[in-house]
């Protein structure tokens, strides 16, 4: 148990579906992040959020829609999604995003399977 | 740009055989050193945050070194279960938190 739960799981969604990825953390955290895991790369990081607001997109495309209603929860919103874009999101959370040297803490992950 | 190189790619030792992993990385500013493991279809586990040069930090049979250039992580004596990916993240004073920069990990494997 890290602190960060992730649902669900697993999904499988087609290229036309809308689906949702939900993350709730449980540390008293003010910042949450969403990356994403390729097979043989680097996490690479999506959205940030401080306090409730947006303060990074790393280019992400616009079918991938973040929510943020408070410090404690976290949604990726999925629209028309492409094949390549199968992969495990981890949300994450930490004390804060500005600081420096604050150590972020990770879900176990959603494994999104586009067919 | 912040960069972290992690080596060797996979690793595969037998039980009780001592060995290091690495990871190199170029930052502008060091703020912190992290890393992780991470089991086949689960989120990574935090293990340590180094923060200067010299720094060294043990957790049962995991140690972490930081010297200028490169963080080690040496396992002693490795039991089956420390096989996972362990990934090195470092994050430069260009940004807080989320400008952390992962490497692409090592897989251990340790064989009984």
């Amino acid at each position: 148990e890290t602190g960060v739960t992730q649902t669900p799981r697993h999904l499988v969604m087609g290229m036309t579906n809308k689906k949702s990825l939900k993350c709730e953390q449980h540390l008293g955290h003010n910042a949450m992040y969403w990356y994403k895991q390729s097979a043989k790369k680097p996490l690479e990081l999506m959205f940030v959020y401080n306090f409730k607001e947006q303060t990074e997109n790393n280019s992400v495309p616009s079918r991938f829609s973040p929510e943020c209603p408070n410090s404690s929860h976290l949604f990726l919103h999925l629209h028309t999604l492409q094949p390549e874009d199968s992969a495990l999101y981890l949300c994450a959370s930490s004390q804060d995003g500005w600081t420096g040297g604050n150590t972020i803490y990770f879900g176990e992950g959603s494994w999104l399977t586009v067919v | 740009e912040d960069q972290v190189t992690q080596s060797p790619e996979a690793l595969r030792l037998q039980e009780g055989e001592s060995s290091s992993l690495n990871c190199s990385y170029t930052v502008s500013g060091l703020r912190g050193l992290f890393w992780y493991r991470q089991d086949p279809g689960k989120g990574p586990e935090f293990l340590f945050t180094l923060y200067s040069a010299g720094e060294e930090k043990e957790k049962e049979r995991l140690k972490a070194t930081l010297t200028k250039k490169e963080i080690f992580l040496h396992i002693t004596a490795p039991k089956p279960e420390d096989s996972a990916t362990y990934l090195c993240a470092v994050q430069g004073a260009q940004g807080g938190s989320e400008k952390l920069v992962f490497g692409k990990g090592t897989k251990l494997t340790v064989n009984p």
